[in-house]
């Protein structure tokens, strides 16, 4: 089946406990985002891959690093995080530039992370 | 910062009726999406309308698009209990970078 898959899907953490939140897509997608989502706020993009070792910021991505080493996999690091960081957070991927749909983007089904 | 603004903020609904929503943009877009998210799910893509495009359909869907408005709609014919959910509209520009921009979205409850 075509999907994103992140993990974990909920985490507690505590104030500056370095975590990552991985992704990997398994569509042979060339563009692959992270968003956060906060209530009144939308979906706010954070870091974004037009293709492997390409990456490059959003809106939000103070906090935050990312690295696409691999084509399928988009890690979310926070190193240090901070109760601000509490949100819903989504990967998602898409085919890239030139391609049918290019970009239309699929989702993963959400990390939830709390910092306390 | 968000593109789209969605119009209502939330709406509820009887079963069989139809729900229209709106969408509202600030800049030139190459294309404009609707999104549905249900309950704290990851969104799930359903229409794509082009900018040179002025409606679409698929299936109960039925998207009309106005650039010169810069306004989208969004309706569901039919509403179903399912139908329940939040709707994202997104807008795509490339000269603006690679992303979809998402506007704040619509709740809509579908009752039976």
């Amino acid at each position: 089946e075509a999907q994103v898959t992140q993990n974990p899907r909920y985490l507690i953490t505590v104030t500056g406990k370095k975590l990552t939140v991985t992704c990997s897509q398994n569509m042979n997608h060339e563009y692959m985002s992270w968003y956060r989502q906060d209530p009144g706020l939308g979906l706010r993009q954070i870091y974004y891959s037009m293709n492997v070792e390409v990456t490059d910021k959003g809106d939000v991505p103070e906090g935050y690093k990312v690295s696409r080493k691999e084509k399928r996999n988009f890690p979310l690091i926070l190193e240090s995080p901070s109760p601000n960081q509490t949100s819903l957070y989504f990967c998602a991927s898409s085919p890239g530039q030139g391609a049918s749909g290019a970009n239309v983007l699929t989702f993963g089904a959400g990390s939830r992370l709390t910092v306390l | 910062s968000q593109q789209g603004e969605e119009d209502p903020q939330a709406l509820s609904i009887q079963e069989g009726e139809n729900a229209t929503m709106n969408c509202s943009y600030k800049t030139s877009i190459n294309n404009l999406q609707w999104y549905r998210q249900n309950s704290g799910r990851g969104l799930v893509h359903l229409i794509l309308i082009r900018s040179n495009e002025r409606e679409k359909h698929s299936g109960r869907l039925r998207v009309t698009l106005d650039t010169s408005k810069k306004s989208s709609s969004l309706l569901i014919t039919a509403s179903r209990a399912a139908d329940t959910a939040s709707y994202f509209c997104a807008t795509f520009f490339k000269a603006a970078g690679n992303k979809l921009t998402f506007g704040g979205g619509t709740r809509v409850l579908v009752k039976p």
